[in-house]
């Protein structure tokens, strides 16, 4: 199954701003939106955002998530060496019926 | 407070059937969509299948289907993923998610090895 397109690392210094990206098509990200995970090394992974700028009440606002047609993008504000983490994007694709992934982007904090 | 605790995962041979299991609480749980996503060993994460609130609608990953098994037993807020025919690149820990509009809760998985 075909999945989203993440750059596999991002790398930024301490109190910068990241910009995570996520390709998809029109049948997923450019249909109802992306959702953005954390995941930290030996741990589930963590609801950031969902349809696209959503964002559950105790996530902190420094991470902002938008879209762009069939692209979406994470904002980190201000990073933190918390932030250091793997980011999935994820979105329901209508024409495979399917949930797809993006492969994951590896932030590192410098 | 959600809470979803996976179990079931084992170590198998090539071929074998497994069953997992996930317990959910902390929410209305039927009227919730329900997946499991797996993420083989240092790898990203790949969703498996996901059941209707009311066990109506069923999907399945390309990878699994003809495989696997997605039930729910809403009288007792289960989930279920009977796996057949188990290969080795099934290899993975399994995470059962609570789906509201996204992968919004996450148990912390059950490792299956083949």
């Amino acid at each position: 199954q075909a999945g989203l397109t993440q750059p596999p690392s991002v790398s930024k210094g301490l109190g910068q701003t990241a910009t995570l990206t996520c390709v998809g098509n029109v049948y997923n990200v450019g249909n109802e939106g992306a959702a953005w995970l954390q995941q930290n090394p030996g741990h589930p992974p963590k609801l950031l955002s969902y349809r696209s700028n959503k964002r559950p009440s105790e996530i902190s606002e420094r991470f902002y998530a938008s879209r762009s047609g069939d692209t979406a993008s994470l904002t980190i504000i201000g990073l933190q060496p918390e932030d250091e983490a793997d980011y999935y994007c994820s979105a329901w694709d209508s024409s495979l019926s399917a949930w797809v992934f993006g492969g994951g982007t590896r932030l590192t904090v410098l | 407070e959600v809470m979803l605790l996976e179990s079931g995962g084992n170590l198998v041979q090539t071929g074998a059937s497994l069953r997992l299991s996930c317990a959910a609480s902390g929410f209305t749980f039927h009227r919730h969509a329900m997946n499991w996503v797996r993420q083989a060993p240092g790898k990203g994460l790949e969703w498996v299948s996901v059941i209707g609130g009311r066990g109506d609608g069923t999907f399945y990953a390309e990878s699994v289907k003809g495989r696997f098994i997605i039930s729910r037993d809403n009288s007792q807020n289960m989930v279920y993923l009977q796996m057949y025919g188990l290969r080795v690149d099934d290899t993975a820990v399994y995470y059962c998610a609570k789906e509201y509009d996204a992968f919004e809760s996450w148990g912390r998985g059950t490792l299956v090895t083949v």
